[in-house]
């Protein structure tokens, strides 16, 4: 298993530029999360998904998009890209609801974004 | 409201010495679980530990000590003769049962950076 993968490790943008950040897992996981992590500070929750078609907003998430169109895939999207959104972002699952929520949340390497 | 605090920003220790990193959350669930993670300096998060709410026996693993408190809503992480592999960022997180999709979202504290010395 490759577990929870993330493309691209690096990018560097223009204000006002879009992206999509694209994130995978092959462990059948039916929870997904986008955390964005400043300098200094810990992670916090952008979006997260429960399930294929079901998506809901967490702490930060102005300024970004997301689908789960398949169970595998959570791709972030940011529409017009703005230098408060320079961050490293990671992306996590977590397996069913069922053993839900005592379990761990497998993190992917991260995607280093700046925003210039 | 939950909330994590890890009141210590960065530790620097030489090689040996022992070393705990505090953390104190809130939360008004009687239904949670504490993380700890580790972020060495390829930037990766490496999980640690994992604890409910309803389990307060403390653990060790290796050199690894977790002192989990309900009382003083602490889960203290020790590592005991530390070593320069241990230089990293720890984080400690919180994780409410709560309802509907919003369990499992793990709140972080802003982490202590741990400078091991030789």
């Amino acid at each position: 298993n490759a577990g929870v993968t993330q493309t691209p490790k690096f990018r560097i943008l223009k204000i006002g530029q879009s992206m999509t950040l694209q994130c995978a897992q092959d462990m059948n996981h039916n929870y997904m999360y986008w955390y964005r992590q400043d300098p200094g500070m810990g992670l916090k929750l952008i979006y997260y998904s429960v399930g294929a078609g079901i998506t809901d907003k967490g702490e930060v998430p102005n300024g970004y998009n997301v689908s789960r169109s398949t169970t595998e895939d959570f791709p972030l999207r940011l529409e017009l890209a703005a230098p408060s959104q320079t961050s490293v972002y990671f992306c996590a699952s977590s397996p069913s609801w069922i053993n839900f929520p005592d379990n761990e949340q497998f993190f992917g390497p991260g995607t280093r974004l700046t925003v210039l | 409201a939950q909330k994590v605090t890890q009141a210590q920003t960065e530790i620097s220790v030489v090689e040996k010495e022992d070393v705990t990193l505090d953390c104190v959350y809130e939360t008004r669930d009687t239904t949670y679980y504490l993380f700890w993670y580790k972020q060495p300096p390829s930037g990766e998060l490496v999980f640690l530990i994992r604890r409910n709410s309803f389990d307060e026996q403390n653990e060790i693993s290796g050199r690894y000590s977790w002192n989990f408190q309900k009382s003083t809503s602490s889960f203290n992480f020790t590592i005991t003769a530390s070593q320069v592999v241990d230089s990293a960022v720890y984080f400690c997180a919180l994780s409410e049962a709560g309802y509907g999709g919003s369990q499992g979202n793990l709140i972080f504290g802003k982490g202590t950076k741990l400078s091991v010395k030789p």
